[in-house]
């Protein structure tokens, strides 16, 4: 079952914006709209930021934002901030044999 | 609040199996799904399988198949992932996390377990 491909990294400078791009195929993000966006910091549990292609559960602050295009989800990340360093993956459904698959994940870096 | 707890760090020898707990509170368990993560030490996020606590349905990843098994216990409101056959590239932090094969929302705080003869 192959993975969702997201880049190995992104940076940015604090209060800019970046954008965390998850590319699947038809069978998984671009066909369904039960993608989501895990958040983990080092050593934790992951931590659910985007569920459904774009809902935000309550608590996540409103900087987190989720688009879908195709078969590519993105993750956006305005107003970047320090505690939010962290490794990020994105996860879908898929039709094929095993239902569920994560991204690679992508490290975020705030210089 | 929603909790997820999960029992202790394992260390098992090659070919043998471990059953790792997760009991969960402060929701109707009946209600959701459990599924399991897995991550290598070093590596992502790696599916393994759901199980529906309503009707003991269960999904697992194709390359487990035959390997893992999920059950349920309503009474004491725990998920229980056993792994057999076990081989060192099974050492990982094993999650437990609830929700279904859609996505999940509250995560366990994740069991090490150590595959080394």
């Amino acid at each position: 079952q192959s993975a969702l491909t997201q880049p190995a990294s992104v940076s940015g400078s604090p209060g800019q914006s970046i954008t965390i791009s998850c590319t699947g195929i038809s069978s998984d993000i671009g066909g369904y709209n039960y993608v989501s966006w895990y958040q983990q910091h080092p050593g934790k549990a992951p931590k659910l930021m985007i569920y459904d292609v774009s809902n935000r559960p309550s608590g996540v602050s409103n900087r987190f934002s989720g688009s879908k295009s195709g078969n590519t989800a993105s993750l956006t990340i305005s107003g970047l901030q320090a505690e939010d360093e962290a490794d990020y993956y994105c996860g879908s459904y898929t039709s094929r044999f095993t239902p569920y698959v994560f991204g690679t994940g992508t490290t975020v870096t705030v210089l | 609040q929603v909790q997820l707890v999960q029992s202790g760090a394992e260390v098992k020898k090659p070919g043998a199996s471990v059953k790792v707990a997760c009991k969960a509170s402060g929701y109707t368990f009946s209600n959701y799904g459990i599924n399991w993560v897995r991550q290598a030490p070093g590596q992502g996020l790696e599916w393994m399988g759901w199980i529906a606590a309503y009707n003991d349905n269960t999904n697992s990843a194709e390359k487990l198949l035959g390997r893992v098994t999920m059950t349920i216990d309503t009474f004491t409101n725990t998920a229980y992932m056993e792994l057999r056959s076990l081989r060192s590239d099974d050492t990982a932090v094993y999650f437990c996390a609830r929700g279904g094969i859609w996505g999940v929302d509250y995560w366990g705080q994740g069991t090490l377990v150590t595959v080394s003869s």
